[in-house]
């Protein structure tokens, strides 16, 4: 079965820490794709990154950075020295190659940066 | 470059009644997804609508239904309306996969109540 763990409920940082957000997956497949979405308030998803199964390599994109380990099946993400913009709820996100195009969303992580 | 829209932005209705939400996909992407997400909760996937054609369709009672235009655009239909139906109900928009998961950009969700 396919399932998406966050298990971060709510986290609350002051401004300019880093902060990480956990994400553990469960799927029976060999091929499958995780995304990272962020939710402000307004209720928009806004897509933030997407990887692939095969590709470990973890990446940095300013003060993103995301940490793929297939070993534990995590998919972390780290922000670096947080701003009161980044306050938002955090959806991880996995698609697998048996369930089609469905995604299967964890809870989300709401986040809170403290001025 | 428009994203995906929605509309409308709130609605209320009363149990039993019925409901159509209506979804523009961002330009260049011909497949639309669905989601329920409650209050707390992680979106949950209701259907995708490829080539006008339902493709995929998540753990839903038949009293959500939906339909693709020729222009990609999608409503998604909802009967005999529960209070337990009360949520935000967003909309994805993607390009056909070509055996690849494309993300899924969101539009900012109708917020439906049940009274």
């Amino acid at each position: 079965a396919q399932k998406v763990t966050q298990a971060q409920t709510e986290i609350s940082v002051v401004e300019k820490e880093d902060v990480t957000l956990d994400c553990v997956y469960e799927t029976r497949d060999t091929t499958y794709y995780l995304f990272w979405y962020k939710q402000p308030p307004s209720g928009e998803l806004v897509f933030l990154i997407r990887r692939n199964s095969f590709d470990e390599q973890n990446e940095i994109s300013g003060r993103y950075s995301w940490n793929f380990q297939k070993s534990t099946s995590s998919f972390n993400f780290t922000i670096t020295a947080s701003q009161v913009v980044d306050s938002a709820v955090y959806f991880c996100a996995l698609s697998d190659w048996n369930t089609g195009n469905q995604f299967y969303f964890g809870t989300g992580t709401s986040l809170t940066v403290i001025p | 470059d428009a994203g995906v829209t929605q509309s409308p932005t709130h609605l209320i209705k009363t149990r039993g009644q019925q409901v159509t939400l209506r979804c523009s996909p961002k330009s260049g992407h011909d497949t639309v997804s669905w989601y329920q997400q409650a209050l707390g909760q992680g979106p949950q996937f209701i259907f995708q609508y490829y080539e006008e054609e339902e493709r995929q369709r998540g753990n839903f009672p038949d009293r959500f239904s939906g339909h693709q235009f020729p222009n990609y655009s999608s409503e998604l239909n909802v009967n005999a309306l529960l209070l337990g139906d009360s949520a935000l109900y967003l909309c994805a928009s993607s390009s056909n996969d070509r055996g690849r998961r494309q993300p899924q950009h969101f539009g900012d969700g109708t917020r439906l109540s049940i009274l």
